[in-house]
């Protein structure tokens, strides 16, 4: 059984460019998250999908979008990058929709720098 | 907003018990406590969770409370391998998100 994967592990952007983080959710698991985790703090909700859909945004602007496909995996866009975007980001994958009953796998993150 | 109170850093002796406190006074009845840690530069990886009864497994053991406002995460045998940061978070099972706070910074000393 495969974890979650996410490409690439590191990237470096400048201010104001768009960028695309990919996420492959871990076998048999139907529901995808991202976080961002900025230097010291904890991760952040951004936004999660089922079932192809948006299913509960936390607290980013509209800058940050994202896309489920059939297959479950997704993908996590930043338009217009700004220096406060340099963080960790994450995807967890969970097996049961929106529920937590079994709380979620967490791949290894995108380290995104913004220059 | 998190949920739950942890102290930012504590040590422990290789081989000792580790034991990681968590406050979480104002959790729902519906509501479960998961323990996850963060080793540097890697996602958090699921430790235990638990509803109201104490739980162990291969990694850990979480005690709750009576009233269910806090918890301890105990490793009964910390090693250097066990230094990393423990978010404890309160979450439903219908709920769609995290709040991760900012965790334990937990360093094992050899």
């Amino acid at each position: 059984e495969t974890g979650v994967t996410q490409s690439p592990t590191h990237l470096i952007k400048t201010r104001g460019q768009q960028v695309t983080l990919r996420c492959s959710s871990q076998s048999g698991h139907n529901t995808v998250s991202w976080y961002q985790q900025a230097l010291g703090q904890g991760p952040q909700f951004i936004f999660q999908y089922y079932r192809e859909e948006e299913n509960g945004r936390g607290n980013f602007p509209p800058r940050f979008s994202g896309l489920q496909f059939p297959n479950y995996s997704s993908e996590l866009n930043v338009n217009a990058l700004e220096l406060d975007d340099s963080a960790l980001y994450l995807c967890a994958s969970s097996p049961n929709g929106r529920a937590l009953r079994d709380g979620y796998t967490f791949g290894s993150g995108t380290r995104l720098t913004v220059v | 907003d998190a949920k739950t109170t942890q102290p930012p850093s504590m040590d422990c002796a290789e081989g000792r018990a580790a034991n990681l406190p968590c406050n979480h006074s104002t959790i729902s009845g519906n509501e479960y406590v998961y323990w996850y840690r963060q080793i540097h530069s890697q996602g958090p990886q699921y430790i235990i969770h638990g509803l109201k009864n104490n739980e162990t497994n291969e990694m850990a053991s979480l005690i709750i409370t009576e009233d269910r406002k806090s918890s301890t995460l105990i490793l009964p045998h910390a090693t250097l391998r066990d230094t990393a940061v423990y978010y404890c978070i309160v979450a439903a099972l219908t709920g769609n998100q995290f709040y991760f706070g900012t965790g334990t910074s937990l360093t094992v000393i050899p």
